[in-house]
């Protein structure tokens, strides 16, 4: 069975630029959600995606963006990069109404650098 | 202030130790408490759960909520090197919904 997938592993942009993250949910999972990781920080919520819809949205600009697609996997777009960008982005799949719904599972992330 | 609270170690004890775990936070409104492990550069992995106040046992974890007090503490038994690791405290006001986490504690345990 398997777990949380994110495309790339890593990744190098410049200031300005702008990139396209991929996350696949874990088996039978329907929500996906993003988290912006710092160095040395707790993981920071981005947004949900639930029925190819933002559920949930946390404090972050417009310059991030996302989509889901009818099969769960879903994609997180940054525009008008910026030094302040670089992080581990961390997407998390659960599944929403059962009875463990509490449970979020990450996958290993995608390590984005802005130089 | 930040909504939760989590000394950032490194916490540093030897094998076969107890370690105690701990996170503050503000808002009244967080129901649902977890506790993630995070390997250096990995993915957290979901270590235990726990809604509203309690106690919750796994094995050589155990997990304590007190809403009261806003506290919720993560202990280690008979701790492991393979126990070396970030560990992420994390809640939200209603399954499902959005994870507010601490900073995370570094531990290390040495043989």
């Amino acid at each position: 069975d398997a777990g949380v997938t994110q495309s790339p592993t890593h990744l190098i942009k410049t200031r300005g630029q702008q990139v396209t993250l991929r996350c696949s949910p874990k088996s039978g999972h329907d929500t996906v959600s993003w988290y912006q990781q710092a160095l040395g920080q707790g993981p920071q919520f981005i947004f949900q995606y639930y029925e190819e819809e933002e559920r949930q949205r946390g404090n972050f600009p417009d310059r991030f963006s996302g989509h889901q697609f009818p099969n769960y996997s879903s994609e997180l777009n940054v525009n008008a990069l910026w030094l302040g960008d670089s992080a581990l982005y961390l997407c998390a799949s659960s599944f929403w109404g059962g009875t463990a719904t509490y449970e979020q599972y990450f996958g290993p992330g995608t390590r984005l650098t802005v130089t | 202030q930040k909504e939760v609270e989590q000394d950032p170690g490194p916490l540093s004890v030897p094998e076969g130790a107890i370690v105690s775990l701990n996170c503050t936070y503000s808002n009244s409104a967080f129901q649902y408490f977890m506790w993630y492990r995070q390997y250096s550069r990995k993915g957290p992995e979901l270590l235990m759960y726990t809604y509203s106040s309690g106690n919750k046992e796994d094995g050589r974890f155990t997990a304590q909520v007190d809403k009261s007090s806003k506290y919720i503490s993560l202990f280690i038994r008979d701790s492991q090197p393979s126990d070396s690791a970030t560990y992420l405290c994390a809640m939200s006001g209603e399954a499902g919904n959005m994870l507010t986490f601490g900073g995370g504690t570094r531990l290390m345990v040495k043989p």
